[in-house]
């Protein structure tokens, strides 16, 4: 069975710097991989998604995630953080068929100090 | 579009009663899937619908909780009796058969006493 682990339950990091959020997979093929944001008493977004092709994609709102497949990871990156991303952050993996299941990782949450 | 929608945004019940949750996806999506998000347990699935027809109950916790969609545009999922440990935000999202992206709803924040 495919899983997502996010080790990073929680992250702060000051307004301005970089920001690096891990998710590792464990599948038996490449899998399609997605990062979500949740705002407070918000749905679900989708920040990006990777399906195939250039392992380094860009999402909406200056993210952008790599996809290494010899380490099974699927980081989310932002080169500056703003107080606005502070949020909670799932990253999913779906079977790469038609199949539209996701599994989702336990999820971290971002805090941003001034 | 308007995206999901979910009704209602909250909901707060007595144990024992009836609760029942609606979903209306984004037009032309064909699969919908019910989700439960908990401090304790994260997002889990519950159930899926592919052409209105459930694909995958498995996530759902027991016999108290039903799921139906009765046509394309709307989703109901049901609990009865309700109990204080279904205490949680219920999300909706739904996606286009082989696009893989799940759009999902604001959610239902579900309160039982």
């Amino acid at each position: 069975a495919q899983s997502v682990t996010q080790p990073d339950i929680h992250i702060t990091v000051s307004e301005g710097a970089s920001l690096e959020l891990r998710c590792n997979y464990s599948y038996g093929a490449t899998p399609y991989l997605f990062w979500y944001v949740q705002s407070p008493g918000q749905g679900l977004q989708l920040l990006l998604k990777y399906f195939s092709g250039d392992t380094l994609v860009q999402g909406i709102k200056g993210f952008e995630a790599e996809f290494k497949r010899s380490q099974s990871s699927f980081n989310l990156r932002k080169p500056s953080v703003h107080w606005s991303d502070a949020a909670e952050y799932f990253c999913a993996v779906a079977p790469n068929n038609a199949g539209n299941m996701l599994t989702f990782g336990g999820g971290t949450r971002l805090m941003v100090k001034p | 579009d308007a995206g999901v929608i979910q009704s209602p945004r909250h909901e707060v019940t007595e144990m024992g009663q009836e609760v029942t949750l609606r979903c209306k996806p984004i037009s032309g999506h064909n699969s919908l899937f019910w989700y439960r998000q908990t401090m304790m347990r994260g997002l889990e699935l519950l159930i899926y619908f592919n052409n209105n027809v459930p694909i995958d109950d498995s996530g759902m916790p027991e016999d108290r909780f039903s799921a139906k969609m009765p046509n394309a545009s709307f989703s109901t999922l049901k609990i009865q009796p309700s109990e204080p440990r279904d205490s949680a935000v219920y999300f909706c999202a739904s996606s286009s058969s082989g696009r893989n992206i799940q759009y999902f709803g604001a959610g239902t924040r579900l309160s039982v006493l």
